[in-house]
């Protein structure tokens, strides 16, 4: 089956910088989603992307689709305390079932 | 709130034990999936089913079980409980069965299994 290996696992950083994680897949994909979850709670879709090459933003968070559909990334300017949790890519390809990445856990140090 | 209600939010019970939770899509969606998600890990896809059809199966074990019934709601039963099954047990529903759907998921239900 697809296999998505989303990196890095985890990330410390301080408040106020930048962050920038991605996913890589086996195979294409028509869509790629970025979630987070608080700890605790459910998944919460941040971004949803449908075309190669496509950007959107979305406040501080920008994704983009790779043209070789086969990957994406998530970038978090200016990241604040509220941005901690875990990120999960997903992406799928025709009818086929919603696959998702491993998660970047991303801990802000004080 | 993302629409998608699940309960228990929290449930404790004894290795060997059956232990039921109930899924409520949100309004619309006619698709409803389960995932376990265990301690410090991903999102392990369990089960889906769209307008009360098992739609797809992915790494769910025999000693567990879902349906969903004619108003939409699922529930998922998991017998004969081990300390392993301990995780957080999400739902989550979407409008088309596949293709470019996003899916909503609940809060989750936590198990322990002592």
């Amino acid at each position: 089956g697809q296999q998505l290996n989303q990196s890095p696992q985890s990330m410390f950083i301080q408040e106020g910088e930048d962050v920038s994680m991605n996913c890589t897949s086996s195979s294409i994909f028509n869509t790629w989603l970025w979630y987070k979850q608080d700890p605790g709670e459910g998944p919460v879709l941040l971004i949803a992307l449908y075309k190669a090459g496509e950007l959107t933003s979305n406040g501080r968070l920008t994704a983009q689709f790779g043209i070789t559909r086969k990957d994406s990334f998530l970038n978090i300017s200016a990241s604040i305390p509220s941005d901690v949790g875990i990120y999960f890519c997903a992406g799928h390809f025709g009818n086929e079932k919603l696959t998702f990445g491993t998660g970047t856990r991303l801990t802000i140090i004080p | 709130d993302s629409g998608v209600t699940q309960t228990p939010k929290h449930l404790i019970t004894a290795t060997g034990q059956r232990v039921t939770l109930r899924c409520s899509p949100r309004s619309g969606d006619l698709s409803v999936y389960w995932y376990q998600q265990s301690l410090d890990q991903g999102l392990q896809f369990l089960i889906q089913y769209y307008n009360g059809e098992e739609r797809a199966k992915g790494n769910i074990l025999e000693r567990f079980s879902a349906q969903q019934f004619p108003d939409l709601h699922s529930e998922l039963n998991l017998s004969s409980l081990e300390l392993g099954d301990s995780a957080l047990y999400f739902c989550a529903s979407s409008v088309v069965p596949s293709g470019a759907n996003v899916l909503t998921f609940g809060a989750g239900s936590r198990l322990t299994v002592l």
